[in-house]
């Protein structure tokens, strides 16, 4: 059974650095085709990518976004790490990772998802 | 940048067909997902590569593709399946998703 779990600061102040930690298992990022990414959703509104990291070390970000985050992975804790620079309130969302598959045909899902963390950015 | 767009709302009645649709330039040339997400939960994968369905999923839930235009479709709309629907497509690299269609079945 795949299982993911979100964990990092529930209130940061702005211009400050949000680091989070997607700890998984049922899998391993060892493991060809295998990937975890970064997901958030602002209260109400909706769901926005953010990155990818796969098994051969890939990494890839949300354009928008590219120059404020770091996406990392210790395959020997099944954790991978999200770094967002220069937070801002509108920067205020839940933050979800996904363990994301490539199937046979080059296509990537998100097939499971964590319980998401909130984040607040406020001075 | 890639967009995709969807009505922001979808009403049906129960054990009517929910259509819902998902535009963007030249969809039909990559892979739609569909994920279901009910109030205060995590998004779930319903639909992937266009058609498939995760296990676990009903087989009411069905997808398609073609042109600029990707369709999740319900047959016999049940209560429980009230939730918002996004679409989400790969586009150079990146993840895009649509902006969320609420299925109202009432």
């Amino acid at each position: 059974q795949v299982t993911l779990r979100e964990s990092g600061p529930a209130l940061v102040k702005p211009t400050q650095t949000l680091t989070l930690t997607c700890s998984f298992s049922g899998f391993s990022l060892t493991t060809v085709g295998k990937c975890v990414s970064w997901i958030r959703q602002p209260p109400g509104k909706a769901l926005e990518w953010l990155a990818r990291i796969d098994w051969d070390d890939g990494e890839y970000y949300s354009t928008s976004l590219r120059t404020r985050l770091t996406i990392s992975k210790d395959t020997s804790k099944n954790q991978v790490v999200l770094s967002m620079t220069n937070m801002d309130p509108v920067d205020s969302a839940s933050y979800y990772c996904a363990q994301t598959s490539k199937s046979s045909t080059g296509d990537y899902a998100f097939h499971v998802w964590g319980q998401g963390t909130m984040v607040t950015v406020s001075s | 940048s890639y967009e995709l767009t969807q009505p922001p709302s979808v009403s049906v009645s129960p054990g009517q067909t929910a259509s819902i649709t998902c535009s963007g330039d030249k969809l039909g040339d990559k892979y739609a997902c569909w994920y279901q997400q009910k109030p205060g939960q995590s998004p779930v994968l319903v639909i992937h590569q266009d058609t498939k369905r995760p296990s676990g999923i009903p087989d009411r839930f069905s997808g398609s593709n073609s042109g600029n235009t990707a369709t999740l479709t319900i047959s016999g709309t049940q209560a429980m399946d009230e939730a918002d629907y996004y679409c989400q497509a790969w586009d150079s690299s990146t993840a895009v998703f649509g902006g969320g269609t609420k299925l109202t079945v009432l």
